[in-house]
């Protein structure tokens, strides 16, 4: 069975400061997605990471992709209040029939 | 940009009573999705679509849960006899292919159970 871990589960961080949400997944893929979801919103993509050492960046966040370590992490520069949401990470796999994994997600929340 | 498109938004039932929702995929994707979130936890795969017939189906997705595509745009989710452990936020999902492109989701349908 596929599984997906992000950690930590829940980050509190003051803003202007550094962090890294890491998501680890226990098989074999060369693709991966982080989302964003607001309270009662719907999932909103941020990345989409396709082959080993992609790295991708949007303002303050930034993805990367490590395929042998099955190591996918999102660091969170200068942190600002707008950044606090759930972050999920989500492995696309074609032998899982080519549907989303996602893990647990990362409650960010941001104080001023 | 364009969206993926769910109604109802939010709907109240009756336990044991039977549950539509709709989506509209974007209009050129051919590969649509169903996938749920329980308040508070994280977002679980029903099942896929492909080619007018069910790709993969999770084990949730059991005997009471039914999809259809009925014409060129709607992509339905069917519960048959809801109980209230189906309450949750279900949301609808479509790409283009399964290259790498991303997987855009609906705004999502919150479902009570009462």
């Amino acid at each position: 069975e596929l599984k997906v871990e992000q950690n930590p589960l829940f980050l509190s961080m003051q803003e202007g400061k550094n962090y890294t949400i890491y998501c680890n997944y226990s098989t074999t893929s060369d693709r991966l997605y982080w989302y964003r979801q607001d309270p009662g919103k719907s999932l909103e993509s941020l990345f989409v990471l396709l082959s080993n050492g992609a790295v991708k960046q949007e303002g303050r966040l930034m993805a990367s992709l490590d395929t042998k370590a099955r190591l996918s992490t999102l660091h969170i520069t200068a942190a600002v209040h707008d950044l606090s949401a759930t972050y999920f990470c989500a492995v696309d796999i074609m032998e899982y029939g080519n549907k989303l994994v996602f893990g647990a997600g990362t409650i960010l929340r941001v104080k001023s | 940009e364009p969206e993926v498109t769910q109604t109802p938004s939010h709907q109240v039932t009756q336990m044991g009573q039977e549950v539509i929702l709709r989506c509209v995929p974007i209009s050129n994707h051919l590969y649509f999705y169903w996938y749920r979130q329980i308040l508070g936890q994280k977002v679980e795969f029903l099942v896929s679509f492909y080619n007018n017939e069910i790709s993969e189906k999770s084990e949730i997705f059991d005997d009471q849960f039914s999809v259809e595509r009925p014409d060129g745009s709607n992509f339905t989710l069917k519960i048959r006899s809801t109980k209230l452990e189906d309450s949750a936020m279900y949301f609808c999902a479509s790409r283009w292919d399964i290259s790498g492109n991303t997987i855009y989701f609906g705004e999502g349908s919150w479902l009570t159970v009462v």
